[in-house]
């Protein structure tokens, strides 16, 4: 059973466009929210997070959208570029575990 | 500073062999995670060490795959007996326990192919 589902599985964004990847969950224990970034190769590495208690997140071109009640998050990257290209993933903590979504392939181009 | 680092990058075996991989974490990150990423898949959490702790055994897919942590620091984690289900990307994560697991920061993995 996947605890954490992610869409699309990939996208292709113009540059310049908005990318939006959305993330659903059911565990109702599940006390923060993070966004990590995987280039080929890479480990991943941490974008941004949000804690359930606010709605909304942003650093620079990236934003977090939460929705408590719907069980919904969502990443947006605003004014993308070429050098967002890279797999996403989103992630739910649950005693000090991270359980990720299945990535998003995000391709940019110029 | 240095960041957590995994050995070898590449490994490829014959099926029934035993594998071991290694994992340097951060230095003072108490936490230590490994997961598996197989081809078009998510991170699929293994096991889980957490200072002096009983570690959490509960992601690990069968008792062919066991992972120990000495002094605090390194961890192999092995694989006997392999099998072509489990040629994988082995990710291997470190935290601070003060960040509850929520920031984690990853090594570059180790890609093991069994043929």
């Amino acid at each position: 059973q996947q605890q954490v589902k992610q869409s699309p599985q990939s996208l292709i964004v113009q540059k310049g466009g908005i990318s939006i990847i959305n993330c659903a969950y059911e565990n109702t224990a599940f006390d923060y929210f993070p966004w990590y970034q995987q280039f080929p190769g890479k480990g991943p590495a941490l974008l941004i997070a949000i804690r359930p208690d606010v709605s909304e997140k942003k650093e620079g071109r990236f934003t977090i959208s939460f929705n408590k009640s719907a069980k919904q998050f969502s990443l947006h990257i605003m004014d993308s570029q070429p050098g967002d290209s890279a797999t996403y993933f989103c992630a739910a903590r649950e005693s000090d575990k991270l359980i990720f979504g299945t990535g998003t392939r995000l391709q940019v181009f110029p | 500073g240095a960041g957590v680092s995994q050995s070898p990058s590449n490994k490829v075996t014959e099926k029934g062999k035993d594998v071991e991989l290694r994992c340097d974490p951060i230095s003072g990150h108490t936490a230590l995670y490994w997961y598996r990423q197989s081809l078009g898949q998510g991170l699929e959490f293994l096991i889980y060490f957490q200072g002096n702790s009983a570690p959490d055994k509960s992601g690990l897919p069968s008792d062919r795959f066991s992972a120990e942590r000495t002094g605090g620091s390194v961890s192999t984690l092995t694989i006997q007996r392999t099998q072509q289900e489990d040629s994988a990307v082995y990710l291997c994560a470190s935290s601070l326990v003060r960040t509850g697991g929520g920031e984690q920061y990853f090594g570059p993995g180790t890609r093991l192919t069994v043929t």
